[in-house]
């Protein structure tokens, strides 16, 4: 089956504009994060969406936001990016539905470079 | 903020040789998982383990893990050139139906032909 599907791959913006990002989870995984990976952080997370609900989310100013469709898939939104929003930004869906262990199955990521 | 704490940073070792990658937590956990990422790309699920687990195996993947010292170690066996990437433990907590998955800094890890 077809894995996490994140576009674009590569993306090149300026200081003060926005950004949306796009994932498209494995067929039938509801649940799909958002994380920001740079060299100085590391991974980090973003937020949760389950059934297009928000049901999680880091530490991050509100010009981070997301959303999810019905379908599952899901958007991530930057606005007035600054230099320090360069970053490879991951999507991951998983099966879970509640409690549970399961694996999450990440995208090949979009790499975001702010000028 | 990074929940877990990998050591050593970086390793080197020979083709054939084995593997050993820590990681130490600071909190509760309900699972630990170990990521691998080959040169900035997606993280791909090696193996998860569960809280009431102590030991787990996949193939030539070796995890343990230790609740009480709140740590865990990935063991690779007869590593071979394509394992060379970067590897993650990750933390997963939930409380109802959120989650989230707190990582540790990395391990890159090189494999000499």
């Amino acid at each position: 089956k077809a894995g996490v599907t994140q576009t674009p791959r590569y993306l090149i913006k300026t200081r003060g504009q926005q950004v949306t990002l796009s994932c498209s989870p494995i067929s039938g995984h509801r649940s799909v994060s958002w994380y920001q990976q740079t060299p100085g952080q590391g991974l980090q997370f973003l937020f949760e969406y389950f059934s297009e609900t928000q049901r999680n989310k880091g530490n991050f100013p509100g010009r981070f936001s997301g959303r999810q469709f019905s379908n599952s898939r899901s958007e991530m939104n930057v606005s007035t990016l600054e230099l320090g929003d360069s970053a490879l930004y991951l999507c991951a869906s998983t099966n879970r539905r509640g409690q549970g262990a399961y694996g999450y199955t990440f995208g090949s990521g979009t790499r975001l470079t702010v000028v | 903020s990074q929940q877990g704490e990998e050591d050593p940073q970086a390793l080197s070792i020979q083709e054939g040789e084995n593997a050993t990658m820590n990681c130490s937590y600071k909190t509760s956990i309900n699972n630990l998982q170990w990521y691998r990422q080959n040169s900035g790309r997606g993280l791909v699920h090696l193996i998860l383990i569960r809280s009431n687990e102590r030991e787990k195996h996949s193939g030539r993947l070796r995890v343990t893990l230790d609740t009480s010292k709140k740590s865990s170690s990935l063991l690779i066996t007869a590593s071979r050139a394509a394992d060379t990437a970067s590897y993650f433990c990750a933390t997963d907590f939930y409380t109802g139906a959120n989650s989230k998955l707190t990582f540790g800094k990395g391990i890159t890890l090189s494999v000499r032909p």
